[in-house]
């Protein structure tokens, strides 16, 4: 089946620090790729879509300018939080899709964030 | 808005089938319904899908109602490893839409 990897799975880092977590599809291409993020007992949150080769789309929100999306290849997508804060610890998820209709969304196992 | 209203919270026995109800009154035409499940810090974990017909497959079975404004998930025979939240999500066909997640249903797979 299609397996989406996330890395780190984990990370703890200093106030102001900039952090980056990869997002890859193993056994497909995936032209759109979405990132969520989830604050504990929530559900999870769209915060940006990020198509192959283009800019990524944000929702309402979610600063683009802190929270760099690139959408590099086919089978890679980065975020990076910058100048991080301690609000900025979350649990964030990556999910891709194979081609672009009618297929799942399959996620990565989660990114642990904590901003001390 | 989530487009789906779930139960908050289910237990089921080891063993017995799961029957994880889905409201979808407003439903359109053109939208499938996607069961996922997030396992506690674990991403959400896709499980199956359907338009109009009944589907399944090796982890679960959806039944969906002939007027499509309900669904039901069954796990055939629950295990404590199915201990979950599981999402009820409507998503338009032909698109690479984002994915919209209610608050689910926690389902309590006991001994």
């Amino acid at each position: 089946g299609a397996v989406v990897s996330q890395h780190p799975s984990w990370v703890i880092c200093k106030s102001g620090t900039s952090v980056k977590i990869e997002c890859r599809s193993l056994d497909f291409q995936a032209t759109t790729m979405f990132w969520y993020r989830q604050f504990p007992k929530q559900s999870l949150m769209l915060m940006a879509t990020s198509n192959e080769g283009s800019k990524a789309t944000y929702e309402q929100g979610v600063e683009k300018d802190k929270f760099l999306i690139n959408h590099a290849s086919l089978t890679l997508s980065t975020l990076t939080v910058t100048s991080a804060h301690p609000e900025d610890s979350s649990f964030y998820i990556c999910s891709a899709i194979e081609g672009t209709q009618d297929q799942p969304q399959h996620f990565g196992d989660g990114t642990r964030l904590s901003i001390l | 808005d989530a487009k789906t209203t779930q139960p908050p919270s289910m237990d089921c026995a080891e063993g017995r089938a799961a029957n994880l109800p889905c409201n979808h009154s407003t439903i359109s035409g053109n939208e499938y319904v996607y069961w996922y499940r997030q396992i506690h810090s674990q991403g959400p974990q896709y499980i199956i899908h359907g338009l109009k017909n009944n589907e399944t497959n090796e982890m679960a079975s959806l039944i969906i109602t002939e007027d499509r404004k309900s669904s039901t998930l069954i796990l055939p025979h629950a295990t404590l490893r199915d201990t979950a939240v599981y999402y009820c999500i409507v998503y338009p066909t032909g698109t690479a839409s984002k994915l919209t997640f209610g608050t689910g249903t926690r389902l309590q797979v006991t001994l």
